[in-house]
């Protein structure tokens, strides 16, 4: 069974709304991590997340982290067209430091 | 700065072949694995290594292989090919931190299998 479950599965936004995506998961997490994906590439690291920490920003993407109820949010200001892609959160398990864990993945459509 | 090359992109296969899918980073990174994407079903660990001659298996091992000789090549071979193994198939490579990630995964293109 996968560890983390992205929620919504698919989100449709017009350009300049925010995106807001969450990522639940089981199990004690060493780290946190959101890629991108856009339509037949390979997976782009957005931004990592330590247990420790609530929140970090990166540019326009805002991650939080709330180890009490195992689940993180991943918020996109201001979207753009260019931000139509699939995005994915994964964990590093604190007891499996060798596997991280992806979820299914939540669908984004920006439309212009 | 190549970063992480697969090859073959697509690669078509009868059931019972055998096939090597090529995974080579120029990044020095100790960390390298393959990941089998599905529809629907986010990426599933097949195979990981954390250096040259060390590797173990990940959520999805049964009918893969893999080796680890250098540093910056992780082939996974396909034994005895079936329609159930017909997915995309990523490579991804990172820095260690003792025995696991360190960081970010930096993933390659992918490689696009179907199996008859």
């Amino acid at each position: 069974s996968q560890q983390g479950e992205e929620d919504p599965q698919a989100l449709s936004i017009q350009e300049g709304e925010n995106a807001t995506m969450n990522c639940s998961y089981k199990t004690s997490i060493n780290n946190l991590q959101w890629y991108r994906q856009n339509s037949g590439r390979g997976l782009v690291h957005l931004i990592l997340i330590r247990s420790n920490e609530r929140e970090k920003h990166s540019g326009r993407l805002r991650v939080t982290l709330d180890t009490s109820k195992k689940s993180s949010s991943l918020l996109i200001t201001a979207s753009r067209a260019a931000d139509t892609a699939s995005y994915f959160c994964a964990t590093v398990l604190t007891d499996s430091w060798g596997k991280l864990q992806f979820g299914a993945g939540t669908q984004v459509v920006v439309t212009p | 700065n190549a970063g992480v090359t697969q090859t073959p992109k697509f690669q078509v296969l009868k059931t019972g072949q055998s096939m090597t899918l090529q995974c080579a980073q120029d990044m020095n990174h100790e960390y390298m694995s393959w990941y089998r994407q599905d529809p629907g079903m986010g990426l599933r660990l097949i195979h990981y290594s954390v250096g040259a001659g060390i590797t173990d298996q990940g959520e999805v091992p049964n009918g893969y292989n893999v080796s680890r000789s250098t540093t910056e090549d992780f082939p996974l071979r396909l034994l005895s090919a079936a329609p159930s193994q017909t997915s995309v198939y990523f490579c991804a490579s990172s820095l260690t931190s003792g025995s696991g990630i360190g960081g970010e995964l930096f993933f390659g293109e992918g490689s696009r299998l179907t199996v008859l």
